[in-house]
């Protein structure tokens, strides 16, 4: 139960779009659409923010969008705001353990 | 309102035990699945357990494996988390978290977290 591979970090200024990769295997990403994405906060808890590789819950802006190709998911934000600066997290569901595993985390950074 | 409140975490010594609580309002508890999610100290999120809506199916990460039994009582709107063999690695703060649809494996609601320290 390896987890997902994302970068460490990725930075834009304000008004720019950036995209945050998460990679697994054929066992996780690639082989189901059960990929999700949390935003969290320092001291808080994480966010839903895509669920089952590219849909958005109720409430959760339109600046956020998911997709998948393969065994890499990714989450893009475009009109990025100094709200965004947080650690983003992707999971996925995996056959291994028939339940989640997450990404190692990617701290965005609003320049 | 729907929320999740977790409780019982402390400082345990290694070896020890400890039993997690997750106490759920505001939505109907046993039409969902329900996790465990830890984050250790400064590091990244890590899935720890999951329970089906009504207790019959459990799954576990293999860190924890035959060390921690999850389970629920729809009765009570709760869940919990048996940790035994407690390791220092285990330290973390403990999230349940309520499965947003079905078996989509997406958490829409998130506790506050409560912290277990294994430590001598």
């Amino acid at each position: 139960q390896s987890a997902l591979t994302q970068p460490a970090s990725v930075s834009g200024s304000p008004g720019q779009s950036i995209t945050i990769s998460c990679t697994g295997t054929s066992s996780d990403v690639g082989g189901y659409n059960y990929v999700s994405w949390y935003q969290q906060h320092p001291g808080k808890a994480p966010k839903l923010m895509i669920y089952e590789v590219s849909n958005r819950p109720s409430g959760v802006s339109n600046r956020f969008s998911g997709s998948k190709s393969g065994n890499t998911a990714s989450l893009t934000i475009s009109g990025l705001q100094a709200e965004d600066e947080a650690d983003y997290y992707c999971s996925s569901y995996t056959s291994s353990s028939s339940g989640s595993v997450f990404g190692t985390g990617t701290k965005v950074t609003v320049l | 309102e729907v929320q999740l409140v977790e409780s019982g975490g402390v400082v345990v010594q290694p070896g020890g035990s400890l039993r997690l609580s997750c106490a759920a309002s505001g939505f109907t508890f046993d039409d969902y699945a329900m996790h465990w999610v830890r984050q250790a100290p400064g590091k990244g999120l890590e899935w720890v357990s999951l329970i089906s809506w009504d207790g019959g199916s459990t799954y576990y990460a293999d860190s924890v494996k035959g060390r921690f039994t999850i389970s629920r009582d729809n009765s009570k709107n709760s869940l919990y988390l048996q940790m035994n063999s407690l390791r220092a690695e285990d330290t973390a703060l403990y999230y349940c978290a309520k499965e947003y649809g079905d078996d989509d494996n997406a958490f829409d609601i998130w506790g506050q977290g409560t912290m277990v320290t294994v430590s001598s």
